[in-house]
């Protein structure tokens, strides 16, 4: 079985610092890793997956995250925070690429101007 | 691509009227997801089909619910009768199998009353 823990649901940060989001998971097999984010009103946008291969794993808007086995870790980070980066962030864990996707219960980013 | 299409975007019915939500999925995209979001319970996967086939219902929480994939480009979620309870935020998603990353509509708003 999956599960995904989202340490904070609300993190602030100032524009310009860098953006740390927290996402342990448990799975028995392999896993399957995701970050999605959601703006207002809107659907989730895949930011980067982790499937297998390299564990440093780059996504869109400057996003990147890095998946450790050994610390069950899949955090996601941004050098430098720009105010359109206020949205909710997921994290989900599937068993190696299988259908069924585990959501973290989401942490909300705000970007102090 | 036009991406994922539901209708509406937000829905405002009466406890124990008949609700129907309906969904495009990507063209070539061959398996399909409901999900609910809600404060409560985060994302959960109610129903996904594979080629027009319901493969995983078990997330559909009762009788209430029930969906349909007529064909490769069009699905639909009812709930008869509806609840308040049954107030969330139902999004569809698509993937070009069911391995792949999933791309998610904008949702459909529902209050029921």
């Amino acid at each position: 079985a999956q599960s995904v823990t989202q340490l904070g649901s609300h993190v602030s940060v100032s524009e310009g610092a860098l953006v740390l989001l927290r996402c342990n998971y448990s799975s028995s097999v392999p896993p399957y890793l995701f970050w999605y984010v959601q703006y207002p009103n809107q659907g989730l946008q895949l930011l980067l997956k982790y499937t297998t291969g390299a564990t440093l794993v780059k996504g869109i808007n400057g996003f990147e995250a890095e998946f450790k086995k050994s610390e069950t870790s899949f955090h996601l980070t941004k050098p430098s925070a720009h105010m359109s980066d206020a949205a909710e962030y997921f994290c989900a864990v599937s068993a190696s690429g299988t259908y069924k996707y585990i959501f973290g219960t989401g942490t909300r980013l705000k970007v102090l101007a | 691509d036009a991406g994922v299409i539901q209708s509406p975007r937000h829905e405002v019915t009466e406890m124990g009227q008949e609700v129907t939500l309906r969904c495009k999925p990507i063209s070539g995209h061959n398996s399909l997801f409901w999900y609910r979001q809600t404060m409560m319970r985060g994302l959960e996967l109610l129903i996904y089909f594979n080629n027009n086939v319901p493969i995983d219902d078990s997330g559909m929480p009762e009788d209430r619910f029930s969906a349909k994939m007529p064909n490769a480009s069009f699905s639909t979620l009812k709930i008869q009768p509806s609840e308040p309870r049954d107030s969330a935020v139902y999004f569809c998603a698509s993937s070009q199998d069911s391995h792949n990353e999933q791309f998610f509509g904008p949702g459909t708003r529902l209050t029921v009353l």
